[in-house]
């Protein structure tokens, strides 16, 4: 069984299009994350949730949407696409957040191409 | 910035020797992370090592902290081809929002 699950892997897709990445995670954890890796293997935090609630949004333009339907999910939906975000994002998930957390756990990534 | 800091960027060796790479931080912190990330794939948690810790072994894994120097280091000792990946570091703080991660350092071991 796949701890944390993300699809689609691969997403090629044009300019302007709509589209979502979904997660989800079968560990019980409270919490879960979107990082985007770009092709400098930079990888940077974008949202976190706990427990269904934003808890953490680092400056990502609007056309990114989270959703959070119940503490296992935590889709991504990108409007707009633009070629800038071409990258590599990555879903993940850990027990809590604080001020002693735990490791994190990581989906195998979808590899987003804007054409 | 919350984020580590590792270097080398990139490591090459040959299976069998060891290998070492080292993270650099700014802040105060409560444990140390690192990650490992094969090609194509999501990280992976190695280790986790606390502030007052200073040392801390798993497998062939080791791990050292010098908090007054706010740096540390992970040494892979007798290096196989599969270890080839990309190696991170995450520090964690009291005053940090989540686990933040830098560029890595990419090992390559080769046959």
């Amino acid at each position: 069984d796949t701890a944390v699950s993300q699809t689609p892997k691969y997403l090629v897709t044009q300019m302007g299009n709509d589209k979502s990445i979904k997660c989800e995670q079968n560990l019980g954890h409270d919490t879960m994350y979107w990082y985007k890796q770009d092709s400098k293997k930079f990888l940077k935090i974008m949202f976190s949730y706990n427990n269904k609630e934003l808890i953490i949004n680092e400056t990502v333009p609007n056309r990114f949407s989270p959703k959070s339907p119940d503490k296992a999910h935590l889709n991504l939906h990108i409007n707009s696409l633009e070629l800038g975000d071409s990258a590599v994002y990555f879903c993940a998930s850990s027990p809590r957040v604080g001020p002693r957390t735990e490791k994190l756990f990581f989906g195998s990534g979808t590899q987003l191409s804007v054409l | 910035s919350q984020q580590g800091e590792e270097d080398p960027q990139a490591l090459s060796i040959q299976e069998g020797e060891n290998a070492t790479m080292n993270c650099s931080y700014k802040t105060s912190i409560n444990n140390l992370q690192w990650y490992r990330q094969n090609s194509g794939r999501g990280l992976v948690h190695l280790i986790l090592i606390r502030s007052n810790e200073r040392e801390k072994h798993s497998g062939r894994l080791r791990v050292t902290l010098d908090t007054s120097k706010k740096s540390s280091s992970l040494l892979i000792t007798a290096s196989r081809a599969a270890d080839t990946a990309s190696y991170f570091c995450a520090p964690w703080g009291s005053g940090y929002s989540t686990l933040t991660f830098g560029k890595g350092t990419m090992l390559l071991v080769s046959p």
